[in-house]
């Protein structure tokens, strides 16, 4: 079975641009996940999507943060314009379902975000 | 407050050894999970256990078990027999049935297994 693919792996933009990270999820997620990790942290949830639905957003920066995810399948992350603060991996996950609880989520391998 | 808590930011152990990496957490829902992953520097989360709050017996999977004493709200994961391959970050991480189902996460334990 095929896994959460993330691109790209590395990105490294200039301040005040914009970038966007792609996520495809394991086939017949309906759960996806975008988290940021900044350096020496543990992820903390941007956005929580189900199906094409948002059902958490309430730590994304909505001033320069965008997130989508038509069809229910794919998903795309934008940050416009990027700060210095914004570099951090950006892990997207997918797991099957919201619940049970017991349901584990399953992960990419992220997307090196630096901003210069 | 913190929902995760990992209070060893750098852990060592000798090749063959048990380690414990400790975990604590904060929840009134009755309904959780616990969940350990493990990131290598490659960068992916790779799940490793879960344990469930109601779960009477505490979960084992290979060489990791779960200690988990739930009136201290602690589910520390215990590894058994070190593997040099064993060295990566670890993740205690939980979803509350009554939150959303995100899943929180702590700070993170670099565990180092030397030769």
């Amino acid at each position: 079975e095929a896994g959460v693919a993330q691109s790209p792996r590395y990105k490294i933009i200039e301040k005040r641009q914009s970038v966007a990270f792609w996520c495809n999820p394991i086939s017949g997620h309906a759960t996806l996940y975008w988290y940021q990790q900044i350096l020496g942290q543990g992820p903390k949830l941007l956005i929580q999507f189900q199906n094409n639905g948002v059902v958490d957003d309430s730590q994304l920066p909505k001033d320069r943060f965008s997130a989508e995810r038509l069809k229910g399948v794919d998903s795309t992350l934008k940050i416009q314009p990027a700060k210095l603060e914004d570099s951090a991996v950006y892990l997207c996950a997918s797991s099957i379902a919201p619940l049970p609880v017991s349901t584990e989520a399953f992960f990419g391998q992220g997307t090196r975000l630096t901003v210069v | 407050a913190q929902k995760i808590t990992q209070t060893q930011p750098g852990m060592f152990v000798q090749e063959k050894e048990a380690v414990t990496l400790d975990c604590t957490y904060d929840t009134s829902d009755p309904s959780y999970g616990l969940f350990w992953y493990k990131q290598p520097s490659s960068g992916e989360m790779i799940f490793l256990i879960y344990q469930g709050s109601y779960d009477q017996q505490n979960a084992t999977e290979g060489r990791y078990s779960l200690n988990f004493q739930k009136a201290r709200k602690s589910a520390n994961l215990v590894i058994s027999a070190s593997q040099l391959g064993d060295s990566a970050m670890y993740f205690c991480a939980m979803r509350e049935k009554n939150t959303g189902n995100q899943f929180y996460f702590g700070t993170g334990t670099s565990l180092t297994v030397i030769p």
